[in-house]
């Protein structure tokens, strides 16, 4: 089965410095990865995905994410945090069954704390 | 547009309560996803639709029913409440089954159990 690790359970980093968080899975075909965040009270939002293509994604508020293959890994990094970064992070992969459609597998989460 | 939306934001039951959950899309999307959150074990799927009229199991059904009676609206039933479902439950929605397609999200709602 398909399965989603975030090593990290809380990470903290100070305003302007450089961020990565690690999700590494576990999937037997070429995965369909995301990483979304969660802010406090809030639902999930997107902020990037891979399913072909370059293995560096872009994503929305300066995010991006390296999918290496080799590694089973999709980190995700940021060059400069800022303070509205605090959220929880989550790794998911897409998995497609009969069973279950468009099933989305989650890791447990990373909750990241800015200190200023 | 409002994307997902989903009724109540919080509730307190006790114990044998039954309550439902409305999640409503506007994005004609045609699959619909229950997820509940708990601390340290990311999101789990309990029920999902892949269509008005058709409902499916996912990975923690017990304890739980839905509806997808109209395509906008998959409703999550809980019918004897217990403790265990103190959690937050997150409805999504997708346009597709493609493995690459986004669900959209919508801002959940946290549900305890006393």
């Amino acid at each position: 089965a398909q399965s989603v690790t975030q090593p990290d359970i809380h990470i903290t980093v100070s305003e302007g410095a450089s961020l990565e968080l690690r999700c590494n899975y576990s999937y037997g075909a070429t995965p369909y990865l995301f990483w979304y965040v969660q802010s406090p009270g809030q639902g999930l939002q997107l902020l990037l995905k891979y399913f072909s293509g370059d293995t560096l994604v872009q994503g929305i508020k300066g995010f991006e994410a390296e999918f290496k293959r080799s590694q089973s890994s999709f980190n995700l990094r940021k060059p400069s945090v800022h303070w509205s970064d605090a959220a929880e992070y989550f790794c998911a992969v897409g998995e497609i069954s009969m069973e279950y459609g468009n099933k989305l597998v989650f890791g447990a989460g990373t909750i990241l704390r800015v200190k200023s | 547009n409002a994307g997902v939306t989903q009724t109540p934001k919080f509730r307190v039951l006790k114990t044998g309560q039954s309550m439902t959950l409305l999640c409503a899309q506007d994005m004609n999307h045609e699959y619909m996803y229950w997820y509940r959150q708990d601390p340290g074990m990311g999101l789990r799927l309990i029920h999902y639709s892949v269509g008005e009229g058709t409902t499916a199991k996912g990975e923690v059904p017990d304890g739980y029913n839905v509806s997808r009676l109209k395509k906008q609206n998959f409703l999550l039933g809980l019918e004897s409440a217990a403790p265990s479902q103190t959690s937050v439950y997150f409805c999504a929605s997708s346009y597709s089954l493609r493995g690459g397609n986004e669900q959209f999200f919508g801002p959940g709602t946290r549900l305890t159990v006393l």
